[in-house]
């Protein structure tokens, strides 16, 4: 599975936009980008996921850059409830698929 | 919103019993996983389990842990023989068979030993 790199930590203000960077230089050409999150100790929860064009759902946005090797989560008006770690995660679509967790960033929201 | 529920919440048990961790998963999902948390480290990858067999396992999944899906609801992991280094939170996901969607994790086992 390829690598993921992430800054161990990052703080935003509230009702601003929270930009995560995260770079896969080594992502194959079938491995998706997904984003989870990790709110205190509970499970981790989905986010989003993208091959190489740019989603957007509910929760967030996701900007893949065109050579792939890096990609940015954006919360788009952050409350003090997104404050959690955000795992970025290159998944492959091989055998059982399982997600390999970094350290992932710590998200800090401020009021 | 379909979950997935892990039960209990936390285990407190002796070095050297055997507990037994159980996961619900959403109904219409074929892939379950397990993982675990150690406190203030990164979640690891233990196994997965497809059709009624691991698909594939981590070094951490040595002889003393077992899963098996005993009904066509339930999830178990299966810790023979507890050491001190097995205190972590244990989750618990699933995902569909198809599609790309995200996995569904559990809200976790605290597990204790001492």
């Amino acid at each position: 599975d390829a690598k993921t790199t992430q800054p161990p930590s990052m703080d935003c203000a509230e009702g601003r936009a929270a930009n995560l960077p995260c770079n896969h230089s080594t992502i194959s050409g079938n491995e998706y980008v997904y984003w989870y999150r990790q709110i205190h100790s509970q499970g981790p929860q989905y986010i989003i996921h993208g091959l190489k064009n740019n989603e957007t759902n509910e929760m967030a946005s996701l900007i893949i850059t065109e050579d792939r090797k890096s990609s940015t989560l954006i919360l788009p008006h952050a409350t003090l409830r997104d404050t959690a770690v955000y795992y970025c995660i290159v998944r492959s679509l091989q055998g059982a698929q399982k997600l390999v967790f970094g350290q992932g960033t710590r998200l800090t929201i401020n009021p | 919103e379909p979950e997935v529920t892990q039960t209990p919440s936390h285990q407190v048990t002796q070095m050297g019993q055997e507990v037994i961790l159980r996961c619900v998963p959403i109904s219409n999902h074929l892939y379950f996983y397990w993982y675990r948390q150690i406190l203030g480290q990164k979640v690891e990858f233990l196994v997965s389990f497809y059709n009624n067999e691991i698909s594939e396992k981590s070094e951490i999944f040595d002889d003393q842990f077992s899963v098996e899906r005993p009904d066509g609801s339930n999830f178990t992991l299966k810790i023979r023989s507890t050491k001190l280094e097995d205190s972590a939170m244990y989750f618990c996901a699933s995902r569909e068979i198809t599609g790309l969607g995200g996995y569904t994790f559990g809200s976790g086992t605290r597990l204790t030993v001492v």
